[in-house]
Formats: structure tokens, C-alpha cells, sequence
């Protein structure tokens, strides 16, 4: 089976940096993106990795090693408005998308 | 980046009757629409995936009669739920995809209550 797995809750502080980590199972792999979604809300994009390494993006930036099934997001100076929850999904080889179930990010001041 | 709306952004209606949510690619040809639906402090769930001009393929344990999609354009696709109950009350919302790099944008969702 497919299988996606990031950690359920995470808590930083406001001005640190956090690494939200993925890892994943699937039948083929053409790419893995992450979404940040706020409550009530739906989700926006923030990175697209197909190759491997590392793509910065201002404060947000994502790593992906294929030959480990493995991302991480990295968020460096930490507001509170990055409180939300952030979804990896991967790219399969009908290319359809396999979400994960999502981490829950909380900053405290 | 693309931009896709959602009509309307949020709806009550009572058991029994039927409603229709709208899904639009404003700035790009969406070969590919997906319906989504989020219960509170749960993940995405697809839903269906259609595309234009053909059925929608449904995901296991979704109901095709109950939940009835239309992809007849590329710039449009369209959700009804019909004969609502109190249990699909949830958060619906579509994503479109282009047919590269197959991102998904996604509408900004409808919330949905049945009283």
C-alpha cells in the first residue's frame, strides 16, 4: 500500500526554526509537494521537490532525498501567523496525489 | 499562481434537499478536478477525481449517486449533494490541475451545514 507519515502536532517557539519531517511509501514517484493550511481554510501551496536536495523559498524551505522516501519542510524565523497545519503529499506514478495526514504546527510567543 | 474559485463559500440547507457547489479554474484550462472533503481537525479526504468530459472516478466508500459530479468544461466542474443529511455536513473543497507540472490549486472551499 501507499503510505505517508508526518508527525501528528508540533510546537516551536515564535523567532526559532522548525523541520516538519515526511516520509513516504509509494508506487512510483513524481514529485512531493507541501501545503500549508490554516483552520477553515484551504490549503495553499508552498514547494515542489522532484529532484534531490535542497529549494529555499525565503523563510520556508523543503529538502527531498527520493533514494530515503524522505522530506522535510524547514520553517526559520517563526511567526505566529505560520501557526497551521502543513500536508505533504507525494506525486505517484499515475500521478495522482497521496496526502498525508498532516502536522499541526503551534507557535507560542 | 493559478487561481480557482468556489461558489458559494458557505451554505445551510435542510435535510432532504439538494445542493450544488461550484468549482472554477479563473486562469487556467483544468484537464483534472478533484473534490475533497475535511470533517474538523481531520485531513483531506478525496472524494472523486474527474475529467473534463468524461465520469468521475470515485473513491471508495463515496457514494456516486449521493454526491454527483459534472466536468463538462475545462474551467468548470460542479459538486451536488443531493438528498443532504446532518452527516454531510463537512468543509468541500476542489482543487484543478493543469496537465503540467501537475500541481494542484486549490478553491478556498465551501462550508457545507445540513440542519
Amino acid at each position: 500500500g501507499q503510505n505517508i507519515d508526518q508527525p501528528t502536532e508540533m510546537t516551536a517557539t515564535e523567532g526559532a526554526i522548525v523541520q516538519i519531517n515526511c516520509t513516504y511509501q509509494t508506487s512510483g514517484f513524481n514529485g512531493l509537494f507541501w501545503y500549508q493550511q490554516h483552520a477553515g481554510e484551504a490549503p495553499t501551496f508552498l514547494s515542489y521537490n522532484v529532484l534531490d536536495g535542497l529549494e529555499e523559498k525565503g523563510r520556508f524551505s523543503s529538502f527531498l532525498s527520493r533514494s530515503k522516501g524522505y522530506s522535510y519542510l524547514l520553517l526559520k524565523e517563526l511567526q505566529m501567523k505560520d501557526s497551521a497545519s502543513y500536508l505533504c503529499a507525494v506525486v505517484d506514478s499515475n500521478y495522482q496525489l497521496i496526502w498525508g495526514a498532516g502536522t499541526k504546527l503551534i507557535i507560542k510567543p | 499562481g493559478a487561481v480557482v474559485s468556489q461558489h458559494p463559500s458557505w451554505v445551510i440547507c435542510k435535510s432532504g434537499t439538494s445542493v450544488k457547489i461550484e468549482c472554477r479554474s479563473l486562469d487556467f484550462q483544468a484537464t483534472t478536478m478533484f473534490w475533497y472533503r475535511q470533517f474538523p481537525k481531520q485531513s483531506l479526504m478525496l472524494m472523486a477525481t474527474s475529467n473534463e468530459g468524461s465520469k468521475a472516478t470515485y473513491e471508495q466508500g463515496v457514494e456516486k449517486d449521493k454526491f454527483l459530479i459534472n466536468h463538462a468544461s475545462l474551467t468548470l466542474s460542479t459538486l451536488t449533494v443531493t438528498s443532504a443529511h446532518p452527516e454531510d455536513s463537512s468543509f468541500y473543497i476542489c482543487s484543478a490541475r493543469s496537465s503540467a507540472p501537475y500541481e494542484q490549486y486549490f478553491g478556498p472551499g465551501t462550508r457545507l451545514t445540513v440542519t
